[in-house]
């Protein structure tokens, strides 16, 4: 029983590069989520996926895009990588039980040159 | 959008030492969760206050939901040096949204 994975660690881009952060968990949860966070702002929301077959922007969705592949897999596509996407991309999926709390993967270290 | 707040930024403590953290919105809030972050590590999940007034504990850790569910707050008591990390609380925005404070990074001190 992993969790939530998110592949890979480390990535390392150029201007106008492109890449897909992928994201599985394998708890059966509904809704999953990305985040990203960067020194002193938190985390924020970038685009959340409420079931499957569904997604939403959340508080910064420019320059990403999602696809929520089937129940277990939601990605996050970075069509044209910028300096300001540097940052720390964190995919979560959310508990079904009385609290529903999120599940947090271990994180993407992104840096953009 | 939603925002929630959360004071201070940083805050370095002697080992022994309490600490405490407050989160604040200015809109009333369902519930709120708090998460602990260790250095280089993700979030992990604390604790969730729905209650107006609740309280409640986690061996040395206390968490408060204001009467008015606009603030929450948490207090450890004899921080120790496995306290290390950054502590956010997180809102629920309609059903599906989280919103995450900014955070709160402690140090201890040896």
């Amino acid at each position: 029983n992993a969790g939530v994975t998110q592949t890979p660690k480390f990535q390392v881009l150029k201007t106008g590069q492109s890449m897909t952060l992928q994201c599985a968990q394998d708890m059966n949860h509904n809704s999953m989520y990305w985040y990203r966070q960067d020194p002193g702002m938190g985390l924020r929301l970038i685009y959340y996926s409420a079931s499957e077959g569904t997604t939403d922007k959340g508080e910064v969705p420019n320059g990403y895009n999602v696809s929520r592949l089937n129940k277990r897999e939601f990605s996050l596509r970075l069509e044209s990588a910028a300096p300001s996407q540097t940052s720390v991309y964190f995919c979560a999926s959310r508990g079904q039980g009385r609290t529903q709390n999120l599940f947090f993967g271990s994180g993407t270290q992104l840096s953009v040159l | 959008g939603q925002q929630v707040m959360q004071i201070p930024q940083y805050q370095h403590v002697q080992e022994g030492e309490d600490f405490t953290t407050y989160c604040n919105s200015s809109t009333t809030l369902s519930n709120i969760q708090w998460y602990k972050q260790r250095p280089g590590g993700h979030p992990v999940f604390l604790i969730q206050l729905v209650k107006s007034g609740e309280v409640k504990k986690q061996k040395r850790l206390t968490f408060q939901f204001g009467e008015a569910k606009k603030n929450s707050s948490l207090h450890i008591t004899a921080t120790q040096t496995t306290d290390v990390g950054t502590y956010f609380c997180a809102a629920t925005s309609g059903t599906y949204k989280y919103i995450f404070g900014t955070g709160t990074r402690l140090k201890v001190l040896a």
